[in-house]
C-alpha cells in the first residue's frame, strides 16, 4: 500500500509570504496526487488535482508541482484567508490522505 | 449547484449501530461514485468507503471492513452508510463527497457535504 507523508506538520508564516508544503509517497504516484484545504469547522475543499491542475475557482496564487514520489503545494503570496490545514491525497485506487499541514499566522 | 448533505449522526453507545445518509442534488447522481471520509476530533482525514456510480462496487478501509456497509439509491439520489459494532474509535465527523474522473485514471473528491457528527460513548 502506497503511503503519503506530508511535511511540515505545521508552519507559521506571515501575510505575503511564499509557502511550500511537501508530500512524499512511498512509491511513485505517477502524478496521481490531489491537494485540499480545510478551514476549522468546515469540510475540505479541493484545490489541485493531478498534481498541478487548479480546481475551478481556486486562486492562481496556489500551484502544484511534482512527479514520481515528490510533490509540492506552493502558495505564492499568503492571504489572510489561506490560513488553514492542507492535505495531500493519492488519487488512484482508494484514497489515502497525508497527515495534514497546519498553516498558522506568525 | 452541487449539494451534498449528510444526516443521521448522533450519540450512540459502544457496540450499537447507526445509519448515515447523504442526500445529493445539482449533478447527475447516477454518474458519480460517492465516498465517505471521516475526521476524528483534532485529527486528520481518514477515508472510510466508496460506492461506484451504479452501486455494483464497494470498497472499505481496513478499519471499518466487515462492520460498515455503503449502499445507494439512485432513484432517491442518496447514499447510505450503515455502521455496526461501533466503538469509541469511530467517533468522528463523517463527510460524504462525490468523485470526478478527469481522464487518464485520475480522480478527485470535488464536492463535499458539511458533515454529520457521530459520537460513540
Amino acid at each position: 500500500d502506497i503511503q503519503v507523508t506530508q511535511s511540515p506538520s505545521s508552519l507559521s508564516a506571515s501575510v505575503g509570504d511564499r509557502v511550500i508544503i511537501t508530500c512524499r509517497a512511498s512509491q511513485s504516484l505517477s502524478g496521481y496526487l490531489n491537494w485540499y484545504q480545510q478551514k476549522p469547522g468546515k469540510a475540505p475543499n479541493l484545490l489541485i488535482y493531478a498534481a498541478s491542475t487548479l480546481h475551478f475557482g481556486v486562486p492562481s496564487r496556489f500551484s502544484g508541482s511534482g512527479s514520481g514520489t515528490d510533490y509540492t503545494l506552493t502558495i505564492s503570496s499568503l492571504q489572510p484567508e489561506d490560513f488553514a490545514t492542507y492535505y495531500c491525497q493519492r488519487s488512484f485506487a482508494t484514497p489515502r490522505f497525508g497527515q495534514g499541514t497546519r498553516l498558522e499566522i506568525k | 449547484q452541487v449539494q451534498l448533505v449528510e444526516s443521521g449522526g448522533g450519540v450512540v453507545q459502544p457496540g450499537r449501530s447507526l445509519s448515515l445518509s447523504c442526500a445529493a442534488s445539482g449533478f447527475t447522481f447516477r454518474s458519480h461514485g460517492i465516498h465517505w471520509v471521516r475526521q476524528a476530533p483534532g485529527k486528520g482525514l481518514e477515508w472510510v468507503a466508496v460506492i461506484s456510480d451504479d452501486g455494483s462496487n464497494q470498497y472499505y478501509a481496513d478499519s471499518v471492513n466487515g462492520r460498515f456497509t455503503i449502499s445507494r439509491d439512485n432513484a432517491k439520489n442518496t447514499v447510505y452508510l450503515q455502521m455496526n459494532s461501533l466503538s469509541a474509535e469511530d467517533t468522528a465527523m463523517y463527510y460524504c463527497a462525490k468523485d470526478r474522473y478527469y481522464g487518464s485514471g485520475t480522480y478527485a473528491l470535488d464536492y463535499w457535504g458539511p458533515g454529520t457528527l457521530v459520537t460513540v460513548s
